[in-house]
């Protein structure tokens, strides 16, 4: 089946600096890859949504400025937290789709310090 | 605005009877519905899905329902094992519309086997 490999697994950063998480679709090909944010006992929100080779959309509320994504090919896509927060520390999770319909990548715990 | 509503937090089952899992929505948009399996500090694991032509659907052990005029869909799990034990989700889109479209999940089930 489809797999979406996200990385890393968790980080804790200083705040104020940057953090890149990645996402690979490696066995088929993300068009559209989905970012979402959970915090702790609640529902997955949806960010942004991102289009291979054009710019993402953003949900309302959703600073594009501080969540900078890239879609450079169809098998990557990356989400840049810029100048942390503490509150920006939340369960970060892709998912990309594909043929095989919606496959979400294992999540990232970020913490800002 | 939560389109997509799970009003129960928790559900505690015992293992071997069936589990039932409920979620609302409110957007008569949606015609593709899901539910994830997660658990915690890992992504969602896919399990199930209905079209909104069909009100029922079957995968062993778990079979989902839709009702439409209701904007009501559930889950059941028969028979409940320990290993069912984590937050469920349900999820919707409205796959008429072009393109990719993104998932609206509600807050999750917190769904405990008991041995």
């Amino acid at each position: 089946g489809a797999v979406v490999s996200q990385h890393p697994s968790w980080v804790i950063c200083k705040s104020g600096t940057s953090v890149k998480i990645e996402c690979r679709s490696l066995d088929f090909q993300a068009t559209t890859m989905f970012w979402y944010r959970q915090f702790p006992k609640q529902s997955l929100m949806l960010m942004a949504t991102s289009n291979e080779g054009s710019k993402a959309t953003y949900e309302q509320g959703v600073e594009k400025d501080k969540f900078l994504i890239n879609h450079a090919s169809l098998t990557l896509s990356t989400l840049t937290v810029t100048s942390a927060h503490p509150e920006d520390s939340s369960f970060y999770i892709c998912s990309g789709d594909g043929v095989y319909g919606y496959t979400f990548g294992s999540g990232t715990r970020l913490t800002v310090v | 605005d939560q389109q997509v509503k799970q009003n129960s937090p928790s559900l505690s089952v015992q293992e071997g009877r069936i589990s039932i899992l409920n979620c609302d929505y409110t957007n008569s948009m949606f015609d593709y519905f899901l539910w994830y399996k997660k658990y915690p500090a890992e992504g969602p694991t896919f399990l199930i899905s209905i079209s909104s032509i069909k009100d029922k659907n079957e995968d062993g052990r778990f079979t989902v329902f839709l009702n439409k005029s209701a904007k009501h869909l559930s889950l059941h799990i028969v028979p409940s094992q320990p290993g069912d034990s984590a937050v469920y989700f349900c999820a919707a889109s409205a796959r008429a519309a072009q393109g990719a479209q993104k998932l609206v999940f509600g807050q999750g089930t917190r769904l405990t086997i008991n041995p």
